[in-house]
């Protein structure tokens, strides 16, 4: 039974243009977010996070989106470019628990110049 | 920023042999460190829980005698797969945090791809 769910396997979209990557989670212990960018063969590299307190961080070109009564989560890339394809994990931290993240499926994006 | 090494980056190994993987914090120390595994396509899965100087905290399904986890120091964690098979074969990847609270970020290794012929 997954608890985060990342229902788009893939998602291609032009240089320039706005990436929407999205995320669903059923755990409502879940209070922390977090979006993880990786590349083949190499481990998750840490891009934007979002506590459950919030509904919105940004970080230059990035930002996450929290809609808790919903759980959905959404990252959103602006301008894309052709150094952002990559895989997307969604991942989610529970609290009570030791801190181990809860992973999706990920999202595999592809920016076209 | 936070650095985690890891080592090998990939192995070859034949089955029934073991293979032991070093997981370091570098400019960092770190009481806990977290095993997840990935199958191709397919989420990162916790595997198990390194904890500094006591025991490790196995996910269900996680065979503890085989994936042995020894974590010395407050920079080193190691994950030996024991008696390995070709169902073993999969990319392991190591994490852990500078800040010890939970709510921040793992810091990811870049992983080691383990082929079991």
């Amino acid at each position: 039974d997954q608890q985060v769910k990342q229902n788009s396997p893939s998602l291609s979209v032009q240089e320039g243009r706005i990436s929407i990557l999205n995320c669903d989670y059923t755990n409502s212990m879940f209070d922390y977010f977090l979006w993880y960018k990786k590349y083949p063969a190499e481990g998750p590299t840490f891009l934007i996070s979002i506590s459950s307190i919030k509904d919105k961080n940004e970080d230059g070109r990035f930002t996450v989106f929290l809609n808790k009564s919903a759980k959905h989560l959404s990252l959103h890339i602006v301008p894309s470019q052709p150094g952002d394809s990559a895989v997307y994990f969604c991942a989610a931290s529970a609290r009570g628990s030791q801190g181990n993240l809860i992973f999706g499926k990920g999202t595999k994006l592809s920016v076209k110049p | 920023g936070a650095v985690v090494s890891q080592h090998p980056s990939w192995v070859i190994c034949k089955s029934g042999t073991s293979v032991k993987i070093e997981c370091r914090s570098l400019d960092f120390q770190a009481t806990t460190m977290f095993w997840y595994r990935q199958f191709p396509k397919q989420s990162l899965m916790l595997m198990a829980t390194s904890n500094e100087g006591s025991k490790a905290t196995y996910e269900q399904g996680v065979e503890k005698d085989k994936f042995l986890i020894n974590h010395a120091s407050l920079t080193l964690s190691t994950l030996t797969v024991t008696s390995a098979h070709p169902e073993d074969s999969s990319f392991y990847i190591c994490s852990a945090r500078d800040i010890p609270e939970r709510n921040s970020p793992l810091h990811f290794g870049n992983g080691t791809r383990l082929t079991v012929t």
